[in-house]
């Protein structure tokens, strides 16, 4: 069964640094999503993204935060300056369909921001 | 705005008996429903989803959960607990059309004991 893949699985940082979390969505899908996980807290959208642009983006997803599409193939997120509230499970998403029934996540970066 | 409210953040059952993991939904318009769950450091697993057609819904690992609208509620089932359904369960809704995310809800850990 074709999967989500996220690298690397966890990354530790120091405060003020910059991380690039990347993912590789299934290759026939063109919705692309991240969403964070605080530890012990709920899952959260971040932003959703379509033929090359932000197509949504929640009031987390400030201008710390970047995606991109660079390639055929690699989904990213930056963070340009992490602080330490930024340590959490970040999961891709990708689905073949705008609607939200089709959606196949990542297993996740853990993040932590020391 | 679309939520979802999961009564119970913990939930403790014995193997072999019922479990009822309770999800109650708020949305301007009709939505898709679904059912996460998460497995200790793994990702987001889908276990079902509602999608407007037949109103219960069947999953996998013997899950099922069933759409009442007069009771704004999508609750999860499952006829009897296996120690490998100890997990977080988390209830999400979206819109059925446009560029959807996903509101999920705070999740619900279920405990099963021998």
């Amino acid at each position: 069964e074709p999967e989500v893949t996220q690298t690397p699985s966890h990354q530790v940082t120091q405060m003020g640094q910059e991380v690039i979390l990347r993912c590789v969505p299934i290759s026939n899908h063109l919705y692309f999503y991240w969403y964070r996980q605080i530890l012990g807290q709920k899952v959260e959208f971040l932003v959703s993204f379509y033929n090359n642009e932000i197509s949504e983006k929640s009031e987390i997803f400030d201008d710390q935060f970047s995606v991109e599409r660079p390639d055929g193939s690699n989904f990213t997120l930056k963070i340009r300056s992490t602080k330490l509230e930024d340590s959490a499970m970040y999961f891709c998403a990708s689905s073949e369909r705008s609607r939200g029934d089709g959606y196949t996540f990542g297993s996740g970066t853990r993040l932590t921001v020391v | 705005a679309q939520s979802v409210t999961q009564l119970g953040s913990h939930v403790s059952v014995s193997e072999g008996a019922l479990v009822l993991l309770r999800c109650n939904y708020s949305s301007s318009v009709p939505p898709y429903l679904f059912w996460y769950v998460q497995y200790p450091n793994q990702g987001l697993q889908l276990l079902l989803k509602y999608t407007s057609a037949a109103t219960l819904v069947k999953g996998i690992n013997g899950f099922e959960a069933e759409f009442k609208k007069s009771e704004t509620s999508f609750h999860l089932t499952k006829p009897s607990a296996h120690m490998s359904d100890a997990a977080e369960y988390f209830c999400a809704v979206s819109d059925q059309g446009g560029f959807q995310k996903l509101v999920f809800g705070t999740g619900t850990r279920l405990l099963v004991s021998p």
